[in-house]
């Protein structure tokens, strides 16, 4: 079976800081990873996929994710956060043989002025 | 070219009663995922349809039960509604089984 662990339930960030939000997953099998955000009362919308090749996956809004294998993460990271980023983020994971999606339980960005 | 649509956005139903949840794929896309998000939560994946076929079922009672039509479009019913079921209730879209999913901004189900 699949999990999903995302370490922060909220981060709080300064504007035009870095951030970097934490996701790890565990699974025995190959898997796809992904990250959605969304903002309030609205779906999930896709930010960035690792389906195979490079680790360092770019997505978009200046996003970026790094998969490692050994660690069994996927933290998501952005150079310089805006106001606008504020949101919730999912990490999700689902094996490469299906698509059923496993998400972790979120963490909520906020951007302080 | 429209999204994954849902309908309705908002619905009130009381202990006991039924509900049908609607979903329109994104066009070109032929499979669709249903899942529950409750209040601070992630979502929960409750199933999937592909060629009018339950493909894969998530851990939600019989009372949750589905269907897709022929245009690729999907309807989400619940049965005897519990306290329990107040959530958001996202539909997600792809193309084929092994794609990244598109979600729509989802029905949100409120249980009196």
């Amino acid at each position: 079976a699949q999990s999903v662990t995302q370490l922060d339930s909220q981060v709080p960030v300064f504007e035009e800081a870095p951030v970097e939000l934490r996701c790890n997953y565990s699974s025995s099998v190959s898997v796809y990873l992904f990250w959605y955000v969304q903002y309030p009362n609205q779906g999930l919308q896709l930010l960035l996929k690792y389906l195979s090749g490079s680790t360092l996956v770019k997505g978009i809004n200046g996003f970026e994710a790094e998969f490692n294998k050994s660690q069994t993460s996927f933290h998501l990271r952005k150079p310089s956060v805006h106001i606008s980023d504020t949101a919730e983020y999912f990490c999700a994971v689902t094996r490469n043989t299906g698509n059923q999606f496993y998400f972790g339980t979120g963490t909520s960005l906020t951007v302080i002025p | 070219d429209a999204g994954v649509t849902q309908s309705p956005t908002h619905l009130i139903k009381t202990r006991g009663q039924q509900v049908t949840l609607r979903c329109s794929p994104k066009s070109g896309h032929d499979t669709v995922s249903w899942y529950q998000q409750a209040l601070g939560q992630g979502p929960q994946f409750i199933f999937q349809y592909y060629e009018e076929e339950e493909r894969q079922r998530g851990n939600f009672p019989d009372r949750f039960s589905g269907h897709q039509f022929p245009n690729y479009s999907s309807e989400l019913n619940v049965n005897a509604l519990l306290l329990g079921d107040s959530a958001l209730y996202l539909c997600a879209s792809s193309r084929g089984l092994y794609q990244p999913q598109h979600f729509g901004d989802g029905t949100r189900l409120s249980i009196l």
